[in-house]
């Protein structure tokens, strides 16, 4: 499969625990997005990276979240200290910047609950 | 934020029938484009129209844009009940760096 793939699929866990999820895009892209969506809702953009570059981050990504590209390669996604309004789908989308109008490839996402 | 508002909320049809999904965004645009999401799953890209381009088809899809509107719509024709999902259009817009800002979605339900 040469998809963009996300590690878990699922995640529970306790109030205040940290959670790291893994995006592993396809592996000749550049660009790498994080986006979060809630029940009902469409995605919302919460950062890119460019390589191993963080180029743009949304004022949704309060300081408990930290994302990170470090080979340019897979990224990780950090929540520290969840909250309940944590609970959500975080998806991971790349494409490779060939010009203004790319396509964007998603992941299955990783199912945050926050009990 | 959603920039982009989609029409309706939820259509249900039954199969066969042409399926319409209005957008309307509100900044100016590199290109629009269209995602279908089945229920719990990641987004799968249908098609992507240019700023420049006014209409595009790929298969059973056919997608229009009018800038001068700021609105997009995606026809279904000939809809299936492997159709039923979300549709959800997405804007790259000019300032943005090559993010997507995403409406809500429409919910289709396509009944055998």
């Amino acid at each position: 499969d040469t998809g963009v793939s996300q590690n878990p699929r699922h995640k529970i866990t306790k109030r205040g625990q940290n959670v790291t999820f893994r995006c592993d895009p396809i592996s000749e892209h550049n660009r790498l997005y994080w986006y979060r969506q809630t029940l009902g809702q469409g995605p919302e953009f919460l950062t890119y990276f460019q390589n191993e570059a963080q180029l743009e981050k949304s004022r949704l990504l309060s300081d408990r979240f930290s994302a990170e590209r470090p080979k340019g390669s897979f990224s990780t996604l950090e929540i520290q200290r969840t909250e309940q309004g944590d609970s959500a789908m975080y998806l991971c989308a790349s494409s490779l910047r060939a010009g203004k109008n790319t396509e964007a490839f998603f992941g299955q996402g990783t199912r945050l609950t926050v009990v | 934020s959603q920039q982009g508002e989609e029409d309706p909320q939820a259509l249900s049809i039954q199969e066969g029938e042409n399926a319409t999904m209005n957008c309307s965004y509100k900044t100016s645009i590199n290109n629009l484009q269209w995602y279908r999401q089945n229920s719990g799953r990641g987004l799968v890209h249908l098609i992507l129209i240019r700023s420049n381009e006014r209409e595009k088809h790929s298969g059973r899809l056919r997608v229009t844009l009018d800038t001068s509107k700021k609105s997009s719509s995606l026809l279904i024709t000939a809809s299936r009940a492997a159709d039923t999902a979300s549709y959800f259009c997405a804007t790259d817009e000019l300032t943005s760096g090559s993010r997507l800002t995403f409406g809500e979605g429409t919910q289709l339900t396509v009944n055998p």
